[in-house]
């Protein structure tokens, strides 16, 4: 079965750092583009961040310079290290398949959520 | 703020026919294609509409996408209890070079 599990979520001081990571079961990261999406409470899902099958990265304005996406191919698996956190960042995070591009995500984890609080 | 822009519900009562737009610019919808996601609050999304209009296998053909310019719109017919989600609309924005969504639609089944 395909899957994509995410981890590594919890509440974290702001300023603080968290490694999101999301392990894939059949279906091979570094084959694809693998992105993390974003979904504040009450608010829309945002797109934080995409690592490309050749290993580009690119990020949204509102994490660059804070947020860092990789892989390990040996694991199969996509970190999302994100530091000096703000409560801005209390989200769900979901990592996806975007290798079709253009806003197309065909396959998502179910999340793992990060608080930002003191 | 989402940069697209979806009305924050929608609501029907089952069989009947409800739509949910979406509204964007010249810089997004307007030169890309448009994709519709449907989610369950703490599910994982799932792709139901891509390239404006396609259906991926398995999705019903009861959903259905149109763009028109600058806006799109997602059509659930025969509508059921089940279909009682939030649905996201999505698409690429060549200003800002990455995607973008709307801020999503609470649809409810009365």
């Amino acid at each position: 079965e395909v899957q994509l599990v995410e981890s590594g979520g919890g509440l974290i001081q702001p300023g603080g750092s968290l490694r999101l990571s999301c392990a894939a079961s059949g279906f091979i990261v570094s084959s694809n583009y693998m992105s993390w999406v974003r979904q504040a409470p009450g608010k829309g899902l945002e797109w934080v961040s995409v690592i490309q099958s050749g290993g580009k990265t690119f990020y949204a304005d509102s994490v660059k310079g804070r947020f860092t996406i990789s892989r390990d191919n040996s694991k199969n698996t996509v970190y999302l290290q994100m530091n000096s956190l703000r409560a801005e960042d209390t989200a769900v995070y979901y990592c996806a398949d975007s290798t079709a591009g253009g806003g197309a995500f065909n396959m998502w984890g179910q999340g793992t959520m990060v608080t930002v609080s003191s | 703020q989402s940069v697209l822009t979806q009305p924050p519900s929608a609501s029907g009562t089952p069989g009947q026919r409800v739509t949910i737009s979406c509204s964007g610019s010249s810089s997004n919808i307007g030169s890309n294609y448009v994709y519709w996601y449907l989610h369950l609050p703490g599910t994982a999304p799932k792709l139901l509409i891509y390239r404006n209009n396609q259906r991926p296998s398995g999705v019903p053909d009861r959903f259905s996408g149109s763009k028109s310019g600058t806006s799109a719109s997602l059509a659930i017919s025969g509508l059921r209890s089940e279909d009682e989600a939030d649905y996201h609309c999505a698409t690429w924005d060549d200003s800002l070079r990455g995607p973008v969504f709307g801020g999503g639609t609470r649809l409810t089944v009365l």
